[in-house]
């Protein structure tokens, strides 16, 4: 089974600053997808970013991107130019690319509290 | 606009007093999934459907229970709710098969028995 591990609790940078969010997974497939979820006080659980694991690049959506290292099963969130806005849980997320027994669940890490320091 | 309703968004109870929380998607999804989310735990799979007529336990499947007796609607109903199952609930819809997108969810249900 996959697991998902994000390693730091909290992380608190300051406003127009980078931030590096950490995960690391575990699995046995070489297809799959990874996802960065957003979410804020409201708990609406916002997608960020998504990134195929066939895919060398590494995936960037305006000031928030990816360092996907396939070997080392690490995929980290970078958030540039830090706003007031992007305070919120951010949670890591695996996908499988084949539905196995037809349960294409999302395997979540424990998630990372972002504090934006004025 | 394309969304996944659930209600309600708060709920109080006393243990072992029946309750649904209903959960419908306006996106014609055949994937659809119930989560709680617990501090320190993440989001875990409680039940999952792919089609009508077709559900599967996830991974804390223990005093829940679904059904899918229609394509837009994924109620969760606990039969008889303890102090352990107050948790954060989402419910969540995709395409099935395509692992390209990741899920629409609901809003979230905080639950809280007493």
């Amino acid at each position: 089974a996959q697991t998902v591990t994000q390693s730091q609790p909290e992380m608190s940078v300051q406003e127009a600053e980078t931030v590096t969010l950490s995960c690391t997974y575990d699995t046995s497939e070489s297809d799959y997808y990874l996802f960065w979820y957003k979410q804020p006080p409201s708990r609406q659980m916002i997608l960020v970013i998504r990134q195929e694991a066939y895919k060398q690049q590494n995936a960037t959506e305006n000031r928030f991107s990816v360092n996907f290292q396939k070997a080392a099963k690490s995929f980290s969130l970078k958030i540039s130019d830090s706003q007031l806005g992007d305070a919120a849980m951010y949670f890591c997320a695996y996908r499988t690319y084949i539905s196995n027994f037809g349960n294409e669940k999302l395997t979540f890490g424990t998630g990372t509290r972002l504090t934006i320091i004025p | 606009e394309a969304q996944v309703t659930q209600n309600p968004r708060y709920l109080i109870t006393v243990t072992g007093k029946k309750l649904t929380v209903t959960c419908s998607q306006n996106m014609n999804h055949e994937y659809m999934s119930w989560y709680r989310q617990d501090p320190g735990l993440g989001l875990r799979q409680i039940y999952y459907s792919m089609n009508v007529e077709v559900t599967d336990k996830g991974d804390v499947p223990e005093g829940y229970k679904v059904s899918r007796k229609e394509k837009r609607n994924f109620p969760l109903i606990l039969e008889s709710p303890s102090p352990n199952q107050t948790s954060l609930y989402f419910c969540a819809s995709s395409l099935y098969g395509d692992p390209t997108k990741g899920y629409t969810f609901g809003s979230g249900t905080r639950l809280t028995v007493v």
